[in-house]
């Protein structure tokens, strides 16, 4: 088990690209989460998945963001059209409590600069 | 609605001194109470968390927390802080069944020598 990896570690693009960040959670885990992380602040959560499904959406940012879990096992966050307010840490963990309190195991990021 | 409050946005300690990070909630009631690390760079690292039971919960790198139901308040401490501790720390909290946690704005602490 290596922990939840993610890619890229450090993307750079112009305003107006599209970005994709991928997410391999632990691999008996089955949540999995993207949260987003602004300098200073603590990261907020974006979106939410239970094996393939999306149970929580209503926190992305705008219909610019999507996120996919295709077969319930890696996950990949989408943003078209980035602006500049887009740059940030976007950040994956997972979890494998079926009930009750979440324990969420998190990987080293993904930093995003809009330029 | 769930918050957390970490009023204390930077502390600087001697390495060797006793710490204390504050964090306070607002949640209707028993929460999930968790404190993350980070380090420049890295993702998070769960240090400790609470559910129920005894209030003083030991973590890793010798950190515990009290979880206190009248003061809102959950602190992280440690009584002799190393160099190695440097980072910001979040506290959290969540819930039963809940999809997410809430973080705190985080505590940026610098040991100096």
């Amino acid at each position: 088990d290596t922990g939840v990896s993610q890619d890229p570690r450090h993307k750079i693009t112009k305003r107006g690209q599209n970005v994709t960040f991928r997410c391999d959670p632990i691999s008996e885990h089955n949540r999995l989460y993207w949260y987003r992380q602004t300098l200073g602040q603590g990261p907020e959560f974006l979106t939410y998945f239970q094996n393939e499904a999306q149970l929580e959406k209503s926190r992305l940012l705008s219909d610019r963001f999507s996120a996919e879990r295709p077969k319930g096992s890696f996950s990949t966050l989408e943003i078209q059209r980035t602006e500049q307010g887009d740059s940030a840490m976007y950040l994956c963990a997972s979890s494998s409590t079926p009930s009750g309190a979440n324990v969420l195991t998190f990987g080293a990021g993904s930093r995003l600069t809009v330029l | 609605a769930q918050s957390v409050t970490q009023p204390d946005i930077h502390i600087t300690v001697s390495e060797g001194a006793s710490l204390e990070l504050r964090c306070n909630y607002s949640y209707g009631a028993t929460p999930y109470l968790f404190w993350y690390v980070q380090s420049p760079g890295q993702g998070l690292q769960l240090l400790l968390k609470y559910f129920s039971g005894d209030t003083l919960v030991q973590g890793i790198k010798g950190f515990e927390a009290e979880f206190k139901r009248s003061q809102s308040s959950f602190n992280l401490r440690k009584p002799s802080v190393h160099w190695s501790d440097a980072a910001e720390y979040f506290c959290a909290v969540g819930r039963t069944g809940a999809n997410n946690l809430f973080f705190g704005t985080g505590t940026r602490l610098t040991v100096i020598p």
